[in-house]
């Protein structure tokens, strides 16, 4: 079965910083790996995927991640903070079921944005 | 382009009382997936359905939660007693399916039903 784990429930910086969430996965297959986030009293919206070719992957709103399968890691970093990135923000990862697809979410980490 | 519609967006209820959820996908989507998200935890699937046909609901609890997709198309959520630890956000997503080579497993959310149950 495929899980994930997300490291660090909360996380803040300051405007303008580096921002990076960290995402571990388990899969016995090829993951597809994905990043959502989650603004306030909204659903999750895609910020990027992975599934097969260039391990870097970039998304929206200036946000990229790293397929790293020697680490088991889809890091998701920015390299400038804005205050409109303060939301929550899940890592998930893809199984196959008979019928579709099936996300298996992380906990979420909640990232606050500081002036 | 319209989204995942769902309603309402929130509903207030008793403990015992029941509560019905509703949801419309993307147009063409033939997998509809119902989650559960409580307070601090990411999204757990509940129910997930291909077409009219239930392809996993191993986490759904069937006692109280039940689910259909008649038609294929919309899909209602119905909880009944309702229990305290129920209340969460109930998002419905949807997605295009296995059946096309190009779907890399891409869901769409709707904007969640928030349900506190009292």
């Amino acid at each position: 079965a495929q899980s994930v784990t997300q490291l660090g429930s909360h996380v803040s910086v300051s405007e303008g910083a580096l921002v990076l969430l960290r995402c571990n996965y388990s899969s016995s297959v090829p993951p597809y790996l994905f990043w959502y986030v989650q603004y306030p009293n909204q659903g999750l919206q895609l910020l990027l995927k992975y599934t097969t070719g260039a391990t870097l992957v970039k998304g929206i709103n200036g946000f990229e991640a790293e397929f790293k399968k020697s680490e088991t890691s889809f890091h998701l970093t920015k390299p400038s903070a804005h205050m409109s990135d303060a939301a929550e923000y899940f890592c998930a990862v893809r199984g196959v079921t008979g019928g579709g697809n099936k996300l298996t979410f992380g906990t979420g980490t909640q990232l606050k944005v500081e002036l | 382009e319209a989204g995942v519609a769902q309603s309402p967006r929130y509903k207030i209820i008793e403990k015992r009382q029941s509560v019905a959820f509703w949801c419309n996908p993307i147009s063409g989507h033939a997998t509809l997936y119902w989650y559960q998200q409580i307070l601090g935890q990411g999204p757990k699937l509940l129910i997930q359905f291909q077409n009219n046909g239930v392809v996993d609901d191993s986490q759904l609890p069937k006692d109280r939660f039940s689910a259909e997709r008649l038609k294929g198309v919309d899909s209602t959520l119905k909880i009944q007693p309702a229990k305290l630890e129920d209340s969460a956000v109930y998002l419905c997503a949807s997605s295009l399916g296995d059946s096309r080579i190009t779907n890399t497993g891409e869901l769409f959310f709707g904007e969640g039903s928030r349900l506190t149950v009292l």
